[in-house]
């Protein structure tokens, strides 16, 4: 079957400081990988996406590779703000078979 | 703001209430879903609907019934909850199901934070 694995949380840095939030997945062909974030109080926006091995999504200064060779997905930043404090949860989905996998997220409290 | 809307944003209810929860996506998509999330729980998915045909059912208790009057409104009608069922209830969109392509990806609304006493 398909489905994510996330670092569990809560992770908690300071202010500057460089991010990673693992993502690991197994799935039947192949997927599409997301991350979406969800800021306190909301629901969940899509952070950045890859299609395909070697792809990389980044948005907002977030990076993520498509690695085929390892399953993974690490969401990395380099130097996180107190605005970055959110859930952010790994996703996966296979062509022609929505909905999304999800992983069970994982909180990131940035403070300064 | 991504175009799927939810309302209310907060419901408190007693256990022998009927409630609803509303929600409209102005994106044009086929299809559209409610999932539950509850505190330290992955999200569930509960409903899938697609052409207004409810293609996915995750088991879920007769307490929740789904209404999909057409493609852009999502109703999730409420009746005899439990505390349990207390969460905050998300409803996404997306252009359908059974689209092929690769990449495509849901949208999700703010979601209705449901309290049940």
């Amino acid at each position: 079957g398909n489905s994510v694995t996330q670092m569990e949380g809560p992770v908690t840095l300071s202010e500057e400081a460089f991010l990673t939030i693992n993502c690991t997945y197994t799935a039947t062909g192949y997927p599409s990988l997301f991350w979406y974030v969800q800021y306190p109080g909301e629901g969940l926006q899509l952070l950045l996406k890859a299609t395909k091995a070697d792809d990389k999504g980044s948005n907002k200064g977030f990076e993520a590779t498509y690695r085929k060779e390892t399953t993974s997905f690490h969401l990395e930043k380099g130097s996180v703000q107190v605005s970055d404090s959110a859930v952010y949860f790994c996703a996966l989905n296979v062509a022609g078979n929505t909905p999304l996998v999800f992983g069970k997220g994982t909180r990131l409290s940035v403070i300064a | 703001e991504t175009g799927v809307t939810q309302t209310p944003r907060h419901l408190v209810m007693g256990m022998t209430n009927k409630k609803s929860l509303k929600c409209e996506q102005h994106l044009g998509h086929n299809a559209m879903y409610w999932y539950k999330q509850s505190a330290k729980k992955p999200l569930e998915l509960m409903f899938v609907y697609n052409f207004k045909e409810q293609t996915e059912n995750n088991s879920v208790p007769s307490r929740f019934s789904p209404e999909c009057p057409n493609s852009s409104h999502l109703f999730l009608h409420l009746h005899t909850l439990q505390p349990e069922d207390s969460a905050l209830y998300l409803c996404a969109s997306s252009q359908d199901i059974l689209r092929g392509h690769l990449g495509d990806t849901q949208y999700f609304g703010p979601g209705t934070r449901l309290t049940v006493l």
